[in-house]
């Protein structure tokens, strides 16, 4: 079974608009990370963010966190073809690294 | 600095025959792990090293998957005999210690059993 899961499970976009995903989970974090998988290739790590945080920033990437909640959201502004790819949650605890289904974003140029 | 390596790419097996793949990870990176992942999903944990210590190995279905890590560096994941729901794709990764930074993947092999 999978710790986090997604959504939606689907994103289609016009290239320019911004893409928000959603995750929630069901067991505490050390942290919580995104990566972004391009078809037929491995995964990539985006962006990681603690227990502690609430919001972090890294170039046009987004994302929050509200553990009282247990979830996250990953915003990608101003997107570009090259965005096109399979979004993934990921949570760590005690050194578990467990993933969620995932978020296909397409965008369409 | 070279990535995880994985190999093979791709390897097409039937049935009830042996497969075995190899993963290099990162070098100085502590932690290994092996994921499997099915189509349309996301990857899914099979084993965790730290050094050459398999310290959860809890959703590897042992009756027939098998790995072992080297002198804590290389590892291995065999499965035998392979049946028809093994068809995956299998990842390896890699990170420093997996106290919280970030994990490296393969590029991955992907398994088709016929």
């Amino acid at each position: 079974s999978q710790q986090g899961e997604e959504d939606p499970q689907a994103l289609s976009i016009q290239e320019g608009e911004n893409a928000t995903m959603n995750c929630s989970y069901k067991t505490s974090i050390n942290n919580l990370q995104w990566y972004r998988q391009n078809s037929g290739r491995g995964l990539v790590h985006l962006i990681l963010i603690r227990s502690n945080e609430r919001e972090k920033h890294s170039g046009r990437l987004r994302v929050t966190l509200d553990t009282s909640k247990k979830s996250s959201s990953l915003l990608i502004t101003a997107s570009r073809a090259a965005d096109t790819a399979s979004y993934f949650c990921a949570t760590l605890l005690d050194y578990k690294l467990s993933f969620g289904a995932g978020t296909t974003v397409t965008v369409r140029a | 600095e070279a990535g995880v390596v994985q190999s093979p790419r791709y390897k097409i097996i039937e049935k009830k025959q042996p497969v075995a793949f190899w993963c290099n990870p990162i070098s100085g990176h502590n932690t290994l792990y092996w994921y499997r992942q099915n189509l349309g999903q996301g990857p899914e944990l099979l084993i965790r090293y730290e050094n050459e210590e398999a310290v959860d190995d809890s959703q590897l279905p042992k009756d027939r998957f098998s790995a072992e890590r080297l002198k804590g560096v290389d590892s291995t994941l065999k499965i035998q005999p392979a049946e028809l729901g093994d068809s995956a794709v299998y990842l390896c990764a890699s990170s420093l210690e997996g106290s919280g930074t970030e994990a490296f993947f393969g590029q991955g092999t992907r398994l088709t059993v016929v």
